[in-house]
């Protein structure tokens, strides 16, 4: 049972513009969500999270949006870049340990 | 800096081996985890660790255990390797009271 969904394996977009990468999780007890790029033969890193107690947290380029009516979340990069290219993660967690992860998708931005 | 070192990228094992994969962070982190990680599958918890000496089951734990004797070390071990254990391990670790985990760049382990 899949409870963090991540339903676009794929995305291109081009450089400059908007990259929109959707994520639906199904528990409704999860309270802390996270984002973690991930590049070739690399682990993942940290790129920015929200508590269930806001809907949007801003980083830069980066901006989370969460709505917990909808169980679903979203990130925004703005404007694209070439090195963001890379497999983005959706992940959740109730509670601060054990974190549930989404099936990725990886996004290619095209110079 | 802060790091998890993983002590292979690669492995290759064979059927019904005994593996070691090892994990150590620098960062005096109370959290370590084991993931492993598939093409369409994400990642996917295996074993993690709150302190020294405990172990707690994740998702996918059938065919491994854990071992973790000091508090940087966090040892994964396939206890008959097969097959379907081929795949991309990933250790990570976090602070208490924070989620936010920092990872190793992974073992790509093949069983043949």
């Amino acid at each position: 049972d899949q409870q963090v969904k991540q339903n676009s394996p794929s995305l291109s977009v081009q450089e400059g513009r908007i990259s929109i990468l959707n994520c639906d999780y199904t528990n409704s007890m999860f309270d802390y969500f996270l984002w973690y790029k991930k590049y070739p033969a690399e682990g993942p890193t940290f790129l920015i999270s929200i508590s269930s107690i806001k809907d949007k947290n801003e980083d830069g380029r980066f901006t989370v949006f969460l709505n917990k009516s909808a169980k679903h979340l979203s990130l925004h990069i703005v404007p694209s870049q070439p090195g963001d290219s890379a497999v983005y993660f959706c992940a959740a967690s109730q509670g601060y340990q054990k974190v549930t992860f989404g099936t990725g998708t990886k996004l290619q931005v095209i110079p | 800096d802060v790091k998890v070192t993983q002590s292979s990228r690669y492995l290759v094992k064979r059927t019904g081996e005994k593996v070691f994969l090892e994990c150590v962070q620098d960062m005096d982190h109370e959290n370590m985890f084991w993931y492993r990680q598939d093409p369409g599958l994400g990642l996917r918890l295996i074993y993690f660790s709150y302190d020294v000496k405990m172990k707690e089951k994740g998702d996918i734990p059938e065919g491994y255990s854990v071992s973790r004797e000091k508090k940087e070390r966090f040892s994964l071990i396939l206890e008959s390797a097969s097959t379907n254990q081929t795949s991309m391990y990933l250790c990570a670790s976090s602070t208490l009271g924070l989620t936010e985990a920092f990872f190793g760049q992974g073992t790509r382990l093949t069983v043949v």
